[in-house]
């Protein structure tokens, strides 16, 4: 069973655009949510990550919103370049010690000229 | 510092070939893991290590082995290669100090089983 679902699969936006990829989450014990950036032919990378004491978090253009009682997060990518294509994912876990990073299916963004 | 390499970058297997996926990280991280990845269902974690000589199951583990000598070596062993075996591999290496969650992914390995 999906723990962390994410959308849209994918999304089209022009050079400027702001896009929008939705996670929701089943485990109210969850308490630590990263986002993983991953070019093509490349693994994963840490992009940014949230816990649910703060409802946002910015770094650079990307900003994580976070909404403990919908069980609901998302990533916000302001004033995006082409260079942005990639897919991304968001996941889940518990923080401390190893804890398994449930992920979502992954959104596959590309950002035209 | 390499951070975490895996071998071989891409690898073309029959059905019931056996083979091992090298994964070694350089960062002296105490976790390690290993993950899948499918076209529409994200990384799914087969095995993980919490340090030389523990290793324990993930999500998807049929079908797959690993053992961790050392800090710095995590292996995937594939014993008898399925097609349901074709995907993408990523080794990943985390640290237990700080939060201990941000995990380091290594390049991957195509594997394709015919």
């Amino acid at each position: 069973q999906q723990q962390v679902k994410q959308s849209p699969q994918s999304l089209i936006v022009q050079k400027g655009g702001i896009p929008i990829i939705n996670c929701a989450y089943e485990n109210t014990a969850f308490d630590y949510f990263p986002w993983y950036q991953q070019f093509p032919g490349k693994g994963p990378a840490l992009l940014i990550a949230i816990r649910p004491d703060v409802s946002e978090k910015k770094e650079g253009r990307f900003t994580i919103s976070f909404n403990k009682s919908a069980k609901q997060f998302s990533l916000h990518i302001m004033d995006s370049q082409p260079g942005d294509s990639a897919t991304y994912f968001c996941a889940a876990s518990f923080s401390g010690g190893y804890n398994k990073l449930i992920f979502g299916a992954g959104t596959r963004l590309a950002v035209h000229p | 510092n390499a951070g975490v390499t895996q071998t071989p970058k891409f690898q073309v297997l029959k059905t019931g070939q056996s083979m091992t996926l090298q994964c070694a990280q350089d960062m002296n991280h105490e976790y390690m893991s290993w993950y899948r990845q499918d076209p529409g269902m994200g990384l799914r974690l087969i095995h993980y290590s919490v340090g030389a000589g523990i290793t324990d199951q993930g999500e998807v583990p049929n079908g797959y082995n690993v053992s961790r000598s050392t800090t710095e070596d995590f292996p995937l062993r594939l014993l008898s290669a399925a097609p349901s075996q074709t995907s993408v591999y990523f080794c990943a290496s985390s640290s237990r100090r700080g939060s201990g969650n941000e995990q380091f992914f290594g390049p991957g390995t195509r594997l394709t089983v015919l």
